[in-house]
């Protein structure tokens, strides 16, 4: 069971050069998530899905687009970086509680945009 | 604006000794307070959480101690090791939402 995975770990880009992370679990969670951690920001999330087929904004979507065509998985994807996208990026996962959600986080990729 | 205020930035603690984060919100709304601790190169992971009907809740060494009326609440580490040296982050969400609202982490340093 590896719970969530990220790929790549880490990465160089070029402003104006795109890409897409991608985010696996297999923990059978209906709810996937991307955040970007800055320092001094905390966490801060990007895009969500509630399930196989939906997406929905965060706080900080602006410059990113997010898709979730198979449920195990939640691609983030740039299509043009700038600099201001230099972060380090987590995606995280939970099943449907009760009341709350807990998060399950990956290990993270590194992002550098020069 | 930060919906979730933490402090201290850094902490430095001998072992043995307590170690205390605080955390503030405005949103009343908020109705779940969960802990997270990272570790260098890792993700967050959910070290403690608690809901605001109770006022605190003990796991091991740690408590959150919640405080509905001043809207804050807190992690206290007790005996700290060296091993909890990381990154602690408090959070806050609504009941039903899919956000979690983090604080900006305080960095814990346990000296042997």
């Amino acid at each position: 069971n590896a719970g969530v995975t990220q790929t790549p770990k880490f990465r160089v880009l070029k402003t104006g050069q795109s890409m897409t992370l991608l985010c696996a679990q297999d923990m059978n969670h209906e709810y996937m998530y991307w955040y970007r951690q800055d320092p001094g920001m905390g966490l801060r999330l990007i895009h969500y899905s509630v399930g196989e087929g939906t997406t929905a904004k965060g706080e900080v979507p602006d410059g990113y687009n997010v898709s979730r065509l198979k449920k195990q998985n939640f691609l983030l994807g740039l299509e043009s970086a700038a600099p201001s996208q230099t972060s380090v990026y987590f995606c995280a996962s939970s099943a449907l509680d009760r009341y709350h959600y807990e998060q399950y986080f990956g290990p993270g990729t590194r992002l550098t945009v020069t | 604006q930060q919906q979730v205020k933490q402090s201290p930035q850094s902490l430095i603690v001998q072992k043995g000794g307590i170690s205390i984060i605080n955390c503030a919100y405005e949103n009343t709304a908020f109705d779940y307070f969960p802990w997270y601790q990272q570790f260098p190169g890792k993700g967050p992971a959910l070290l403690i959480a608690i809901r605001p009907d109770v006022s605190e809740k003990k796991e091991g060494r740690f408590t959150i101690s919640f405080n509905k009326s001043a809207k804050q609440f807190s992690l206290h580490i007790m005996d700290s090791q060296p091993g909890d040296s990381a990154t602690y982050f408090c959070a806050a969400s609504m009941r039903g939402a899919n956000n979690l609202f983090f604080g900006t982490g305080t960095r814990l340093t346990v000296i042997p």
